[in-house]
């Protein structure tokens, strides 16, 4: 069964400072990761897929199949990033299994 | 970009009554759609998976007699929540899967924030 792990359900750093989001997930094929985000009284909205490689909004994040995460990066974090950030796997056309969600908060 | 709507936005109701609440992918064909319930403070929890013309395929643990799911067609789901109850307050939120610039993505809905008394 494909699970979705997120260690930490509270993050809070400082304006500037560098920001991880740990994810970690287990499946036994080949899995489509994505990180969604949910901005205060707003949808939630997807940030990044693993398979396009992109940076969006100065975040980041790489699959690492050995060790079986999807950390979220970013190297300087901003007061506008403060929301809750869900990581997300999916199996091809079927569900989209979401972790708990990490609630980030930027202090200025 | 692609947009899916939810109707009602909110809903109070009574104990025993039944709610409807639909979803619409409105500028694409949603294969797939979700239904999702989270608590607040919580993360989505998945409720149904169904597709365009077939019956819907539940999680363990979620009632398909309470919970009645209808995909209509490539741009409609409704969910129904039969004879609810206080317990069945939550905040549901559907998500529509379909290919759109030649991704296939998943696209949420605002949600629906339903109160039963």
């Amino acid at each position: 069964a494909q699970r979705v792990t997120q260690p930490e359900k509270l993050l809070s750093v400082f304006k500037g400072a560098p920001v991880e989001l740990k994810c970690n997930y287990s499946y036994s094929g080949s899995p489509e990761l994505f990180w969604y985000v949910q901005y205060s009284r707003q949808r939630l909205q997807l940030l990044l897929r693993h398979i396009s490689r992109e940076s969006i909004k100065g975040f980041t994040a790489d699959l690492n199949k050995g060790e079986t995460s999807f950390h979220l990066k970013k190297p300087f974090a901003q007061e506008e990033d403060s929301a809750m950030y869900y990581c997300a796997l999916s199996e091809g056309n079927n569900d989209m299994r979401f972790g708990a969600g990490t609630r980030l908060t930027v202090k200025p | 970009g692609a947009v899916v709507s939810q109707h009602p936005s909110r809903v109070i109701c009574k104990s025993g009554t039944s709610v409807k609440i639909e979803c619409r992918s409105l500028d694409f064909q949603a294969t797939t759609m979700f239904w999702y319930r989270q608590f607040p403070k919580q993360s989505l929890m998945l409720m149904a998976t169904s597709n365009e013309g077939s019956k819907a395929t539940y999680e363990q643990g979620v009632e398909k007699d309470k919970f009645l799911i209808n995909h209509a067609s490539l741009t409609l789901s409704t969910l129904t929540v039969t004879s609810a109850h206080p317990e069945d307050s939550s905040f549901y939120i559907c998500s529509a899967r379909g290919v759109v610039q030649d991704y296939n993505e998943q696209f949420f809905g605002p949600g629906t924030r339903l109160t039963v008394l």
